[in-house]
């Protein structure tokens, strides 16, 4: 198993609701991140977790709130997002940290905040 | 801080023909580098990647890519492109100074025109 799972696809939600993204990967990989994308642009690191613990916080607004229960899952809890929040939201892992790391990408999950 | 550059934002290529994308980063020391291929509304894919050694690396897909030194750059190359390479490339560079972070260039666009 070489996938990295994220879950949903789509998403729609108003300023005041609540939300999670998930993400599930089962190749034993001890590193994962969130990345976010806007329409023809890089993906932007928001979060890494490295063996479960918080790593990386790339400074990002506290309505994104990331959660790792354990090795496989990463969640990305949403509330009072804006529209200019709207953009593919990408998983990745990795076997471990590290520069030399490939990163295993989900297909992300198209969230549009209206 | 390190950079990566992509020139070229959009490159248009008959079917069959040859590709070539470009790529230049800027830091004191070799990075390592990569090739990362996203097609529309999924998640990018490792193409290559260069660490050290032989500077020319071969990759998925029939890609191969180049790492000349002199001019910091780390070009991706496909002697004959078939429609499916339609899609946005994205070199990018990691380093271990910078805590392993991953940067992104800013992504070429390639068409294919049959």
């Amino acid at each position: 198993d070489t996938e990295v799972t994220q879950t949903p696809k789509h998403l729609v939600m108003g300023m005041t609701n609540k939300k999670s993204l998930k993400c599930e990967q089962h190749m034993g990989h001890r590193a994962m991140y969130w990345y976010k994308q806007k329409a023809k642009k890089p993906p932007e690191l928001m979060f890494v977790y490295s063996y479960e613990k918080l790593s990386i916080n790339e400074s990002v607004p506290s309505r994104f709130s990331p959660e790792c229960p354990n090795s496989s899952l990463l969640n990305l809890h949403l509330h009072a997002l804006q529209p200019e929040d709207s953009a593919l939201y990408l998983c990745a892992s990795t076997l471990d940290r590290g520069a030399k790391e490939k990163l295993f990408f989900g297909s992300g999950t198209q969230l549009s905040v209206l | 801080a390190q950079s990566v550059t992509q020139p070229d934002i959009h490159i248009t290529v008959s079917e069959g023909a040859s590709l070539e994308l470009r790529c230049n980063y800027s830091y004191g020391a070799t990075p390592y580098l990569f090739w990362y291929v996203q097609s529309p509304g999924q998640g990018l894919q490792l193409l290559l990647k260069y660490f050290s050694g032989d500077t020319l690396v071969q990759g998925i897909k029939g890609f191969e890519a180049e790492f000349k030194r002199s001019q910091s750059s780390f070009n991706l190359r496909k002697p004959s492109v078939h429609w499916s390479d339609a899609a946005e490339y994205f070199c990018a560079v990691g380093i271990k100074a910078a805590g392993n972070k991953l940067t992104f260039g800013g992504g070429t666009r390639v068409l294919v025109k049959p």
